[in-house]
């Protein structure tokens, strides 16, 4: 079975520096999607950033990027010029391409934005 | 589209009562997942349909919890009879493609707090 692992429940950073939040995961698949949800104090879950495991490129939404190492099973977050309005809860979440039904959740890294 | 539509926002309930929590997915999906977030134990898949079926319900924890989706526009989750340990923030999502690429749409939530 998939696991994910965020192994940072808390991070902080100042205004307008960058910060690099961690998640790996275990599987045995070669083909699977991973996300990056952020959750703020208003509950609502927003879809952050997508990237597909066949892809090699990083995908780039913004201020916000991955990391992704394949062979290492590592999907780094990482926040570029960042906001207030970043704080939040950010769960890494995988999602097998086939058994697509489901979204494997981590347990979340709570980030603080100083400013 | 509104999104994924959840109501109530907050219930709260005492114990021993049966409490219906409602959701409407986004127009056009074909799957609708069901969570359970706690802070003890993160983000938990509860029960998913995928064209108003059932698949999964193996995340429910106990025959006092149950869920229906009688149309593809209208799901409930109810729990009877209820107790404090429901306490949790309650997500029900909808998703469009079974290729998995989309990640889910998540509604607002429901806090319930069972008293």
């Amino acid at each position: 079975a998939q696991t994910v692992t965020q192994s940072q429940p808390e991070m902080s950073v100042q205004e307008a520096e960058t910060v690099t939040l961690s998640c790996t995961y275990d599987t045995s698949e070669s083909d699977y999607y991973l996300f990056w949800y952020k959750q703020p104090p208003s509950r609502q879950m927003i879809l952050v950033i997508r990237q597909e495991a066949y892809k090699q490129q990083n995908a780039t939404e913004n201020r916000f990027s991955v990391n992704f190492q394949k062979a290492a099973k590592s999907f780094s977050l990482k926040i570029s010029d960042s906001q207030l309005g970043d704080a939040a809860m950010y769960f890494c979440a995988y999602r097998s391409l086939y058994n697509t039904d489901k979204l494997i959740f981590g347990t979340g890294t709570r980030l603080q934005v100083f400013p | 589209d509104a999104g994924v539509i959840q109501s109530p926002r907050h219930e709260v309930t005492e114990m021993g009562q049966e409490v219906t929590l409602r959701c409407k997915p986004i127009s056009g999906h074909d799957y609708l997942f069901w969570y359970r977030q706690t802070m003890m134990r993160g983000l938990e898949l509860l029960i998913y349909f995928n064209n108003n079926v059932p698949i999964d319900d193996s995340g429910m924890p106990e025959d006092r919890f149950s869920a229906k989706m009688p149309n593809a526009s209208f799901s409930t989750l109810k729990i009877q009879p209820s107790e404090p340990r429901d306490s949790a923030v309650y997500f029900c999502a909808s998703s469009l493609t079974s290729t998995g690429v989309d990640g889910y749409t998540f509604g607002s939530g429901t806090r319930l707090t069972v008293v």
